[in-house]
């Protein structure tokens, strides 16, 4: 099936630091990919939809801002977490949908701890 | 507002037995619906899929069944097995959000050798 990588899968920062996540589609092109965070013992929540050659998507009480995300090529998304704060701690996953099929395939996903 | 509901938070099976895994939806726009299995600190992998236009579909130990009258789906999985356990997670994808996918809170199943 179709591979969805993230890099890195485990990253501790500092408050008040920014973080980059990357999202790759390693053999299917993508032009949308989402970004989905997960707190635990809960569901998954998407917070935006990444749209190569124009600006992401955000759902509602997402900070844009705060979340950016850039879809670089039809392969690679990036989100960072800018001045990053203890309550952004979580799991966030990725996942991309290939061209030809409702399936979402979703990437390992990178744990977050802000200190 | 929770669109998908996967109301049993957990779920436990004997090996060798049959697991139901339930998921209600509330949204009639849904019309794509996805069985996904994820493991801790893993991303989900998806298991199974089925279309609004049809009410059952098969895939080895894996069925699901849709009862849109209801907007009620469900996962069987005959046998179970040990390797079965993990969080099982239903979501549903509908109308023009092209590959948005709501999910539920998820199901832990337990299988016990």
């Amino acid at each position: 099936g179709a591979v969805v990588s993230q890099h890195p899968s485990w990253v501790i920062c500092k408050s008040g630091t920014s973080v980059k996540i990357e999202c790759r589609s390693l053999d299917f092109q993508a032009t949308t990919m989402f970004w989905y965070r997960q707190f635990p013992k809960q569901s998954l929540m998407l917070m935006a939809t990444s749209n190569e050659g124009s600006k992401a998507t955000y759902e509602q009480g997402v900070e844009k801002d705060k979340f950016l995300i850039n879809h670089a090529s039809l392969t690679l998304s990036t989100l960072t977490v800018t001045s990053a704060h203890p309550e952004d701690s979580s799991f966030y996953i990725c996942s991309a949908p290939p061209r030809t099929t409702y399936e979402q395939y979703f990437g390992p996903g990178t744990r977050l701890t802000v200190t | 507002d929770q669109q998908v509901k996967q109301n049993s938070p957990s779920l436990s099976v004997q090996e060798g037995r049959i697991s139901i895994l339930n998921c209600d939806y509330t949204n009639s726009m849904f019309d794509y619906f996805l069985w996904y299995k994820k493991y801790p600190a893993e991303g989900p992998t998806f298991l199974i899929s089925i279309s609004s236009i049809k009410d059952k579909n098969e895939d080895g130990r894996f069925t699901v069944f849709l009862n849109k009258s209801a907007k009620h789906l469900s996962l069987h999985i005959v046998p179970s097995q040990p390797g079965d356990s993990a969080v099982y997670f239903c979501a549903a994808i509908g109308g023009t959000s092209y590959g948005k996918l709501t999910f539920g809170q998820g199901t832990i199943l337990t299988v016990h050798p």
